[in-house]
């Protein structure tokens, strides 16, 4: 069973920059693992930020960027807002099934 | 506009089983695969399992034997039945879309389903 890790949380200040991670058990995560990235506040359904490893949705603010990192995913916000502060969960696909990570809790102070 | 309205909260027993709905609308349905996730309080997202329009399934292993997916492409809605609840099944459950490929973006609203006896 893969696991998919993240880091617990993370601290930014307004304006700052912070970089999320994503790793996989398995080994080096790749494209071939299709990596999402999805945003959630509290009481809300998940609101997907990033697919395809480096892929904004239409309503994604472009200070948000997807990459791989040292054999991880990685999102990367920049100029980060004080409505950033959520959940942050990846999603990978393993051998035909998908796995989230366990999810970075993000404060911005 | 894209619209994944799932059916309401639920409680059951331990033992009993829950059949939760997600009505798709605003796109055409059998060009996206469905995903089921569920979210325990204060937990993180689970995969429990994917559906596809022609009604082909891949369940987590977690959850085989225990949950079914089906499809009904006439009315653009998916079912999941999960059986023999038990009480860490309590969980907001989660429908989802994914295009063909990796690309997920809509979710429904999700459904609280409580098992207490």
């Amino acid at each position: 069973q893969t696991v998919v890790t993240q880091e617990p949380s993370l601290t930014v200040s307004p304006g700052g920059t912070v970089t999320l991670t994503c790793a996989a058990s398995t080994g080096a995560v790749t494209s071939g693992n299709y990596p999402n990235w999805f945003q959630q506040k509290p009481g809300q359904a998940p609101r997907a930020m990033i697919y395809l490893t480096t892929k904004r949705h239409s309503w994604t603010p472009a200070r948000f960027s997807g990459s791989l990192l040292g054999g991880k995913a990685a999102l990367t916000l920049s100029g980060v807002q004080s409505e950033d502060e959520a959940e942050y969960y990846c999603l990978l696909s393993v051998g035909g099934a998908w796995v989230f990570g366990g999810g970075t809790k993000l404060t911005v102070l | 506009q894209v619209q994944l309205v799932q059916s309401g909260a639920e409680v059951r027993k331990p033992g009993a089983s829950v059949k939760l709905t997600c009505k798709a609308s605003g796109y055409t349905f059998t060009t996206y695969y469905t995903h089921w996730v569920r979210q325990a309080p204060g937990q993180g997202l689970e995969w429990m399992g994917i559906i596809i329009p022609s009604g082909s399934t891949n369940y987590a292993q977690k959850f085989q034997g225990r949950v079914t997916m089906t499809t009904d492409t006439s009315t653009s809605t998916v079912y999941m039945e999960l059986r023999s609840l038990r009480s860490e099944d309590t969980a907001v459950y989660y429908c989802a879309r994914e295009f063909v490929g990796g690309y997920w973006d809509y979710w429904g609203q999700g459904a609280l389903v409580t098992v207490s006896s």
